[in-house]
């Protein structure tokens, strides 16, 4: 059984036009992370929630926020896409900050810009 | 800065060879992961190796991690066509969580 589920799989938005990614999580982290991977690329953490404390990376652009309503949920808010914005965004939860022991991935949501 | 470098970054093989993935960090960590990616989907994990010495194996695979030299290695024996992925490894980059990805090997194996 799938424990973080992203949804959409696939997400096609205008530029300009924000959009929504979405990660659930059955099982019960603290931890919920957010990366980005473009093509060829290595995965990018760009902020990550423990409970309900946001973190953001340094280098993340202001276009990206997160939401973290409950335990379970945490989404990924894009103001404005870009064209640049193109990518797999991967959603990553852990048990502790301090006892990484295993991030567990979603499936990642592909997001195209047009 | 933690800097995360794989090598190679592509790789073929035949069937049957065995062939060595390294990974080398620029700053003290005793945690690296290795994960492997299919074209289009997400990371699967493969190995946690938590300490100096660790090594853990999972079929063909076998990972090793020596943190003094700050180097891990990913050991493919008697490789199959069904290995062909890109594998990443990744070191946390602290009590943040944070996780930082080597670029990636992109490993092709032919009949």
């Amino acid at each position: 059984d799938a424990m973080v589920i992203q949804n959409p799989r696939y997400q096609v938005t205008q530029f300009g036009k924000p959009v929504t990614l979405s990660c659930s999580q059955t099982l019960n982290h603290n931890v919920m992370y957010w990366y980005q991977q473009k093509s060829s690329q290595a995965p990018k953490l760009l902020f990550h929630y423990y409970d309900k404390d946001f973190n953001n990376e340094a280098d993340t652009p202001d276009n990206f926020q997160s939401r973290r309503p409950n335990t379970s949920f945490c989404f990924l808010d894009i103001r404005s896409p870009g064209l640049g914005d193109a990518a797999m965004y991967l959603c990553a939860t852990s048990r502790d900050l301090n006892r990484v022991t295993e991030a567990f991935f979603g499936q990642g949501t592909r997001l195209t810009v047009v | 800065e933690l800097k995360v470098e794989q090598n190679p970054l592509f790789l073929s093989m035949q069937e049957g060879k065995n062939y060595t993935i390294y990974c080398n960090y620029s700053t003290t960590s005793d945690r690296l992961y290795w994960y492997r990616q299919d074209p289009g989907k997400s990371l699967e994990s493969l190995f946690v190796l938590l300490s100096n010495g660790a090594v853990k194996q999972e079929g063909r695979l076998m990972a090793s991690l020596d943190t003094k030299a700050r180097l891990s290695t990913l050991h493919i024996t008697a490789a199959v066509h069904d290995l062909s992925a890109t594998y990443f490894c990744a070191v946390d980059k602290g009590s943040q969580g944070n996780l930082i990805f080597g670029k990636g090997t992109k490993l092709s194996v032919k009949p």
